[in-house]
């Protein structure tokens, strides 16, 4: 089983619109979640970081919320532009895992005109 | 993102041959991690460097692939005798510090495509 499960698997919205997206995560005792933004054929690129204290942290039009008593996080995306269609990636660190990110396989997001 | 620079951005290799790809982390950072991506997958990681050593190797099969971070110069990825199965987009990242853990931005390359034919 994943440690990191994301939905939804993909996404379709019209310009302009909000969309949230989701990531459950099993790894424990956790140590911070991050968000992280793929283009196709790019690396992925950081959005948000969160430590277990922390329940929102916004940058921009993207807005992470975590809650790490359900183990669950959303990435929220304001008035969506073409320019955010990419694959949004949860990752999850965790001491068990000493150095290693856990990633989730992502939603792939796009936005049509 | 943010400097860290690798190359060859596609490698096409016959099945036997050797494929070497570097990174050069952002400037001022001493932990280089690699990842792989499989299609439609998400990143695994691979393993983990600082200067001159090697922290984790976990995740890289003990078997023809092997990495370096020297003192002086790029961090290699090498995989030896490539099979097919081989193919995928190879990421490195780095951080100041001990990224994972300390919630440090972990920056990544734009990834190496290795295609094994």
């Amino acid at each position: 089983k994943n440690q990191v499960e994301q939905s939804p698997q993909s996404l379709i919205i019209l310009e302009g619109k909000n969309c949230t997206l989701q990531c459950n995560y099993t790894v424990s005792p956790f140590s911070n979640l991050r968000w992280y933004k793929q283009d196709t054929g790019r690396g992925p690129v950081s959005l948000t970081i969160m430590t277990f204290s922390e329940n929102t942290k916004s940058n921009g039009r993207y807005t992470a919320t975590l809650d790490a008593d359900t183990k669950q996080s959303s990435l929220h995306i304001t008035a969506s532009q073409l320019s955010d269609s990419a694959s949004y990636i949860c990752v999850v660190s965790a001491r068990e895992y000493g150095n290693k990110l856990v990633f989730g396989a992502g939603t792939i997001l796009r936005v049509k005109s | 993102n943010a400097g860290v620079m690798q190359n060859p951005r596609h490698l096409v290799r016959r099945r036997g041959q050797e494929a070497r790809l570097r990174c050069s982390p952002v400037k001022g950072h001493s932990h280089v991690y690699w990842y792989r991506q499989l299609p439609e997958e998400g990143l695994k990681f691979m393993v983990y460097l600082q200067k001159e050593n090697i922290i984790d190797e976990s995740g890289m099969p003990k078997e023809r692939f092997s990495a370096e971070f020297p003192k002086e110069g790029p961090s290699i990825l090498r995989i030896q005798q490539v099979v097919r199965g081989d193919s995928a987009a190879y990421f490195c990242a780095s951080s100041r510090e001990t990224g994972a853990l300390s919630g440090n931005t972990i920056y990544f390359g734009e990834g190496s495509w290795l295609t094994v034919v």
